[in-house]
């Protein structure tokens, strides 16, 4: 089943509006990372985290791995229209033979200028 | 440095074909893994390869099928198709496999059954 749950699906922001996106993993992870598609797009490593408690900041963009390493947020103030696209969160899972890098489903989000 | 080559960007095929996409990691990746993604189902994990050699395989069934080469080049073949393996494939290079480094991905390469 889903290893990692992402909330919310869809989320729809006026311009200048904060927005987080939340992972929640089933086990503990060794390491998550965030990942941003564009429409039309493929996706694109935005960070990882790798510590119990961690907190990165990049320019709007803040990014935490709770302290049980079990779930992570991305928050970005003052969204802008730029910041279209779907976020994903990854984890390595124990798969058949070893650790698989397992997406979260995404949250895609809309900016209304 | 170059970043991660897919071939071809689209592909046409019908109902029962088969059919071979490549992926050209970053060079020094030896991990290749390949995932395909839907509207419904979001990025869904194929298969990783590591340096020849397959580390994992995801819930799909055995006409998806890979291989590596000796140069990590990687190449993912569907038989039999069918209508439902419509979608974008994603092929992602990495230092590391297992998930323990950056994914860098691939523009995919988006087939479509009929």
């Amino acid at each position: 089943g889903q290893q990692v749950m992402q909330i919310p699906q869809y989320q729809h922001v006026q311009e200048g509006e904060d927005f987080t996106t939340y992972c929640n993993s089933s086990t503990t992870l060794s390491n998550i990372q965030w990942y941003k598609q564009r429409p039309g797009g493929h996706p694109v490593f935005l960070i990882q985290l790798v510590k119990s408690g961690e907190v990165k900041k990049q320019k709007r963009l803040t990014f935490q791995f709770g302290e049980a390493k079990k779930n992570s947020s991305l928050h970005i103030t003052a969204t802008q229209t730029t910041d279209v696209g779907t976020y994903f969160c990854a984890g390595p899972y124990s798969g058949a033979g070893s650790y698989q890098l397992t997406f979260g489903k995404g949250t895609k989000l809309s900016v209304i200028p | 440095k170059a970043g991660v080559t897919q071939t071809p960007r689209y592909l046409i095929k019908t109902r029962g074909q088969q059919v071979t996409l490549s992926c050209s990691p970053i060079s020094g990746h030896r991990s290749v893994s390949w995932y395909q993604q839907t509207p419904g189902q979001g990025l869904q994990f194929l298969f990783e390869y590591f340096s020849e050699t397959q580390r994992n395989k995801g819930n799909f069934p055995g006409r998806f099928s890979g291989r590596q080469f000796s140069n990590s080049r990687s190449e993912m073949n569907v038989s039999t198709l069918e209508l439902g393996d419509s979608a974008l494939y994603l092929c992602a290079s990495s230092l590391v496999s297992g998930g323990g480094s950056e994914a860098f991905f691939g523009q995919g390469t988006r087939l479509t059954v009929v």
